[in-house]
């Protein structure tokens, strides 16, 4: 089974300014099938990218995703009031499918 | 749209069964896996398995391998989540979603809320 280890735990940070959150495996993600997600409270996680650097639809283009084999990064270029939740990863290039446990991104 | 519409909460007690239906529309349902991840309360999510609706082929998560079941029918472009033996550990919002190999898990249901309490 893959580890993902996400870092920070939480993040302060002001609307304005740039976010850079890490995800790291325990071992290599195949095909780098690494996701990320944006989960609001009450909500259902939303897919921002997928195979690691590719924006999902609807997706506004401050989000932007890197990285490959164990080290993987989200950054939002300049955060807007909606931007504050909670962030997952996900890889889903091998079995079983498995999560980061979360950034949450809050205001400061 | 494309869209997964999940069945309403459900109240249980230890011991007894749960069934989460989601219905899928606005795509072809065979086309997607549907997989089901779950979250405890003001916890991480947790992947249980996938079923895919074109052949009812399934892959659980070992942890969750005996006592869940995945089965989906097809006329009505709805799969299925079963959990049985419930604890309540399982109390959790259940959400299904639908897969590909490309896009992994890009479209979520709302989430079914299950609590397990006697």
């Amino acid at each position: 089974e893959i580890v993902l280890t996400q870092s920070p735990g939480t993040l302060s940070l002001s609307p304005g300014e740039r976010a850079t959150l890490s995800c790291r495996a325990s071992q290599s993600v195949s095909s780098s099938y690494l996701a990320w997600f944006q989960q609001k409270p009450g909500q259902a996680p939303r897919l921002l990218i997928y195979g690691a650097s590719s924006r999902a639809t609807g997706i506004p283009d401050r989000f932007s995703g890197s990285g490959s084999g164990t080290d993987f990064t989200l950054t939002i270029s300049r955060l807007e009031p909606e931007d504050f939740a909670v962030y997952y990863c996900q890889q889903y290039g091998s079995s079983p499918i498995t999560f980061g446990q979360g950034t949450r991104l809050e205001i400061k | 749209q494309v869209q997964l519409v999940q069945s309403g909460a459900e109240v249980k007690k230890p011991g007894a069964s749960v069934k989460v239906s989601c219905k899928a529309s606005g795509y072809t349902f065979t086309a997607y896996y549907i997989h089901w991840v779950r979250q405890a309360p003001g916890q991480g999510l947790e992947w249980m398995g996938w079923i895919n609706p074109n052949n009812g082929g399934t892959n659980y998560a070992q942890e969750f391998q005996g006592w869940v079941t995945m089965t989906r029918d097809t006329s009505i472009s709805t799969a299925y989540m079963e959990l049985s033996r419930l604890t309540s550990d399982d109390t959790a919002v259940y959400y299904c979603a639908r897969g590909s190999v490309a896009l992994g898990t890009d479209i979520w249901g709302q989430g079914t809320m299950v609590t397990v309490s006697s």
